[in-house]
């Protein structure tokens, strides 16, 4: 079965300092997501991206955040000035239709660990 | 607002025993609903997804989950539990109603521990 890859697998950085997670998505799809968790909390939606575009985004993607897709292959997550707050597990997905009831495949996720 | 909730942290089974991971939901227009499996160091493997039609949906590796509009449940079940079946599981929802862009609400997840 094809899989999502996200690179590192984790993350340490100081508070303040800019990140860039970085995602395979699935060769033939065409929807990305962004998703998280923190330490004991719900998996928690960031956004979807499509045709170069966020499609919806929660209201933790602030102006801090911003995603591209830099070549054919990539996804990126940026977060300009990590915060304490910004540790978690960070995990991408993809679809292929972008339908509300498409299956997503989702990556092994990054964990940030903000110091 | 839409939500889902994972009442149990942790299930504990005994090998061959049948298991039930329990999500209830709360959406304003008919849901999609989804089982999500997660082993360590893995991503969010699906295993199963309720759309319309039948109540009882067949997923992977066994799995099945029933959807109870009435009850706003849809809790997962297996039949006979494996000790591979210890992962941690994520219930997962969209309302139709909010468009079409795809984001799930998830669960807090519940860890499910098979013991031999």
């Amino acid at each position: 079965e094809p899989e999502v890859t996200q690179t590192p697998s984790h993350q340490v950085t100081q508070m303040g300092q800019e990140v860039i997670l970085r995602c395979v998505p699935i060769s033939n799809h065409l929807y990305f997501y962004w998703y998280r968790q923190i330490l004991g909390q719900k998996v928690e939606f960031l956004v979807s991206f499509y045709n170069n575009e966020i499609s919806e985004k929660s209201e933790i993607f602030d102006d801090q955040f911003s995603v591209e897709r830099p070549d054919g292959s990539n996804f990126t997550l940026k977060i300009r000035s990590t915060k304490l707050e910004d540790s978690a597990m960070y995990f991408c997905a993809s679809s292929d239709t972008g339908l509300a009831g498409d299956r997503k495949f989702f990556g092994p996720g990054t964990r940030l660990t903000v110091l | 607002a839409q939500s889902v909730a994972q009442p149990e942290d942790q299930v504990n089974v005994a090998e061959g025993n049948p298991l039930t991971v329990k999500c209830t939901y709360s959406v304003s227009g008919n849901p999609y609903l989804f089982w999500y499996v997660q082993y360590p160091n893995r991503g969010l493997q699906f295993l199963l997804k309720y759309i319309t039609g039948d109540n009882l949906v067949k997923g992977s590796y066994g799995f099945e989950a029933e959807f109870n509009k009435s009850q706003t449940s849809f809790h997962l079940k297996k039949p006979s539990a494996l000790v591979s079946d210890s992962a941690l599981y994520f219930c997962a929802v969209r309302d139709t109603g909010s468009g079409n862009t795809g984001k799930l609400i998830f669960g807090q997840g519940t860890t499910l521990q098979v013991k031999p």
